[in-house]
């Protein structure tokens, strides 16, 4: 069945790097996103990954995946207070009809 | 210059009550979604659709009902409101090609927080 997971709570300090990961179900998945919501607020399209890379950087965010364990990972560098929040991954399962499945977001905590 | 919107941010209403909450995108964009998020923070796909297919989650109870007026726009009503309908809503949308390249990305609107009393 669809069933992708994240861990619940992550804490880092500021100035070290995050490392949020996520495990997904369907290996024909074609995108894998992440998303952050900060508090109250709504949900914000970080990056994606198409699932015939292995890798995609984009300033202080990387994404790694591995199609074979179905292991997806957000590493955000040089951590911010201000990206404290929740951080969602989501896949399209095949046959879904474009709907996103999504974990049950990591609460990043950046402690000063 | 807002992508996705919805109207209203918060709506608190008693059990039983008839609401709908007003999702609209200026991106364009062929598809709109319907999402839920309860209070654990965990998101489900309710209702994906475009004007050529409505695909239903199954386990959405058949007293919401989306309606799309147009492309740009699309509402979500219920019905007989219920305590457990307490969660934050969220539209969002994207775009089926550009290009001729298949896209996939969902942009989101910033929720609707509906309290059921």
């Amino acid at each position: 069945g669809e069933d992708v997971e994240q861990s619940l709570f992550l804490s880092v300090r500021e100035g070290d790097s995050s490392v949020i990961n996520c495990t997904y179900t369907d290996s024909s998945s074609t995108y894998l996103y992440w998303y952050k919501q900060e508090p109250g607020a709504g949900l914000q399209l970080l990056t994606y990954i198409f699932s015939n890379m292995d890798m995609k950087q984009d300033q202080r965010l990387t994404v790694l995946l591995n199609k074979k364990d179905k292991h997806l990972s957000l590493r955000i560098a040089d951590t911010q207070t201000g990206d404290s929040a929740i951080y969602f991954c989501a896949e399209r399962p095949t046959g879904s009809a474009r709907q996103l499945t999504f974990g049950s977001g990591t609460q990043l905590t950046v402690l000063p | 210059d807002t992508a996705v919107s919805q109207t209203p941010k918060y709506l608190v209403t008693q059990m039983g009550n008839d609401k709908s909450i007003k999702c609209e995108q200026n991106l364009g964009h062929d598809t709109m979604y319907w999402y839920k998020q309860d209070s654990k923070k965990f998101l489900k796909i309710m209702f994906s659709y475009n004007n050529k297919e409505l695909i239903i989650n199954e386990t959405v109870p058949n007293r919401f009902s989306p309606k799309s007026p147009d492309k740009a726009h699309l509402n979500l009503h219920i019905n007989s409101l219920e305590l457990g309908d307490s969660a934050v809503y969220f539209c969002a949308s994207s775009q089926d090609q550009l290009a001729g390249v298949y896209q996939e990305t969902q942009y989101f609107g910033p929720g609707t927080r509906l309290l059921v009393l």
